[in-house]
């Protein structure tokens, strides 16, 4: 079955501080994985995709095959990172359908 | 960002009314999807639509309808509100091809009550 876990609900770091968002996938062929970020009182929006390979507001994250995981990452949180994020999942065949986990509330305290 | 909205966007209904939510977008994208989010659960897709007139079922359709007479509607209704709908409705849209092939856009959501 396809699945995407998210295991932490809250993430509460200081700034300055690592860190480091979990997601692990469950998916038969070869998925394409993103993180969504929803901003209080935004709308959710695409923050990062596994095949663009790139940083974005100084997150990154690798797909590991290997551990079907794919672990949103950043050096050195801000306050303004302070979010709620999404793994999401999507196959191959078609329909861009997306499956999310639940979501990690990042906490990043001054 | 303008280009997928969403109505109305905060909804209180009474167990066993019928409520529609509708979703418009702008930029002519293919793919148009329904989510609903609820704590613990994340979103989870109700209906989802590859073209105007093709619809599907995704993870929790029961007790959802949806059209797509145009491709740039998408209205979701619930034939006859529960209290187990009460949530945030998204919807949401994508391109079929092109870089950004398989990025979702999400509108504004509809925080819907039903007691």
């Amino acid at each position: 079955a396809q699945r995407v876990t998210q295991p932490e609900k809250l993430l509460s770091v200081f700034k300055g501080a690592p860190v480091e968002l979990k997601c692990n996938y469950s998916y038969s062929g070869s998925p394409e994985l993103f993180w969504y970020v929803q901003y209080s009182r935004q709308r959710l929006q695409l923050l990062l995709r596994h095949i663009s390979r790139e940083s974005i507001k100084g997150f990154t994250a690798d797909l590991n095959k290997g551990e079907t995981s794919f672990h949103l990452k950043k050096p050195f949180a801000q306050e303004e990172d302070s979010a709620m994020y999404y793994c999401a999942l999507s196959g191959t065949g078609g329909y861009n359908k997306l499956i999310f986990g639940a979501g990690t509330r990042l906490a990043v305290h001054p | 960002d303008a280009g997928i909205t969403q109505s109305p966007r905060y909804k209180i209904t009474e167990t066993g009314r019928q409520v529609t939510l509708m979703c418009h977008q702008t930029w002519s994208h293919s793919y148009m999807f329904w989510y609903r989010q609820d704590l613990g659960h994340g979103l989870r897709l109700i209906y989802y639509s590859a073209a105007a007139d093709i619809t599907d079922k995704g993870e929790v359709p029961d007790g959802y309808v949806v059209s797509r007479s145009k491709t740039e509607n998408f209205p979701l209704t619930l034939e006859s509100a529960t209290r187990s709908q009460t949530s945030v409705y998204f919807c949401a849209s994508s391109e079929s091809m092109g870089a950004r092939y398989n990025e979702q856009f999400f509108g504004p959501g509809t925080r819907l009550t039903v007691l």
